[in-house]
């Protein structure tokens, strides 16, 4: 049983562009959440989302990001014009239900130069 | 020993020793309650997890122990090995109030041969 996937694992973008990350849950997983971590912290939870619908976005920053999981395919967290701040890694963690146990991906390593 | 140094706290062991992480939360309505270890450049690795309605909990050579009184979590390592080695994160939850996971700051152990 595969584990939660993220693609891609490094990102290096100038400011300004989009950033793109992917997260596929594992198989039978249909919570997904989405996690930033800044150097020697800990995670900051963003966003939750089941198929289709989102849950709580509570920890998104109001403009630039988005996050959606649609009814086929991986979740996709989108930072739309992004800038310097925006580096840090982002986890995607999955879980089959609403409570208990969520298991979290490699990460993607956003670099914005 | 413990020190606490400009950005995580670390804990220095010697191999096969007993090692001691704690971890204070911050909400008295959390009632799960996770440790995860993360390895350089990798996600957070699930290690045990506990529920408010515990204090102890057993797993292969770790033990959490939750006491709720005083909001404090701690997890204890039997015989240290190097492959310990790594940063430990202790999460809290609220079930049925969103399904963020609050992440400590974390601490650094480090396991000396």
């Amino acid at each position: 049983n595969a584990g939660v996937m993220q693609n891609p694992r490094h990102l290096v973008r100038r400011r300004g562009q989009e950033a793109r990350l992917r997260c596929s849950p594992m198989k039978g997983h249909s919570h997904v959440y989405w996690y930033r971590q800044l150097p020697e912290e800990g995670l900051k939870f963003m966003v939750y989302l089941q198929k289709e619908n989102i849950i709580d976005e509570s920890g998104m920053p109001k403009e630039r990001f988005s996050a959606e999981f649609p009814k086929e395919g991986p979740s996709i967290l989108r930072i739309q014009q992004v800038v310097r701040g925006d580096s840090a890694a982002y986890f995607c963690a999955s879980s089959p239900n609403s409570e208990g146990e969520q298991y979290f991906g490699p990460g993607t390593r956003l670099t914005v130069t | 020993g413990e020190s606490v140094g400009l950005h995580l706290p670390t804990l220095s062991v010697q191999e096969g020793d007993n090692s001691i992480i704690n971890c204070a939360y911050s909400n008295s309505a959390s009632d799960y309650f996770i440790w995860y270890k993360q390895e350089s450049g990798k996600g957070p690795q699930f290690i045990i997890d506990i529920r408010s309605n515990m204090d102890k909990r057993q797993g292969q050579r770790v033990t959490v122990l939750l006491n709720k009184t005083v909001k404090h979590l701690s997890l204890q390592i039997a015989a240290t090995q190097p492959g310990d080695s790594a940063v430990y994160f202790c999460a809290e939850m609220v079930n049925n109030a969103g399904n963020m996971l609050t992440f400590g700051g974390g601490t650094r152990l480090m396991v000396k041969p």
